[in-house]
């Protein structure tokens, strides 16, 4: 069965510091990566996504992440965080096995200091 | 705006009370998914609709049930809540499936007394 792990439980940064949030997951096959944020007070939402191509996904709000298929990694990375970045988020898999379903990590909170 | 909403936002129920849980959908997605996430854990699918083909993980309890009256509504029904389900458990859709985005509803927090 397809696991993702996420390092980082909590992550305390200050202002435009550089981020980058670890995920792995254990899949040997094709797999499809997503990063999920979740905002205080709001709905998962998708940040970025991987399904082939440029192994370099750059997502919204100055997020990027990189997938590494020899590491079964796919990192989060921004240069230059923001206050407004504080949230909670998720990296997920989804193997070709034909199953519709998500696998989650546990999620990393962020905490970004003015 | 096209959206996926739940209702109630906040549900209290009694241990072993039954209890329905609503998500509806503006998106005419194909697919429904239920989530339960649990303080600091991932959200765990419960199970899910394609079209009417209800799809259950295995590991999902008895206890949780799912119906899909029409493209539109899901319903996860809780018949006999134990204290150990209490959760936020979310609704998800997608337009077809695995290669697709899902898009998450607000959640639901349930508590059991």
């Amino acid at each position: 069965a397809q696991s993702v792990s996420q390092h980082n439980h909590h992550v305390i940064l200050s202002e435009a510091a550089s981020l980058e949030l670890g995920c792995n997951y254990s899949y040997g096959g094709t797999v499809n990566l997503f990063w999920y944020v979740q905002y205080p007070g709001q709905h998962l939402q998708l940040l970025l996504k991987y399904f082939s191509g440029d192994p370099l996904v750059k997502g919204i709000k100055g997020f990027e992440a990189e997938f590494i298929k020899s590491k079964f990694s796919f990192n989060l990375r921004k240069p230059s965080v923001q206050w407004s970045d504080t949230a909670e988020y998720f990296c997920a898999v989804n193997a070709y096995t034909g199953r519709r379903a998500l696998t989650f990590g546990s999620g990393t909170r962020l905490q970004v200091q003015p | 705006d096209a959206m996926v909403i739940q209702n109630p936002r906040y549900q209290v129920t009694q241990f072993g009370k039954p209890v329905t849980l609503s998500c509806s959908q503006t998106l005419n997605h194909n697919v429904m998914y239920w989530y339960q996430q649990k303080s600091s854990q991932a959200p765990k699918l419960l199970f899910h609709y394609y079209d009417k083909d209800f799809n259950n993980e295995a590991d999902t309890p008895d206890n949780f049930q799912s119906r899909r009256p029409n493209t539109s509504f899901c319903f996860l029904d809780i018949r006999s809540p134990g204290l150990g389900d209490a959760a936020m458990y979310l609704c998800a859709t997608s337009r077809q499936g695995h290669l697709e985005t899902q898009y998450f509803g607000p959640g639901t927090r349930l508590l059991v007394l």
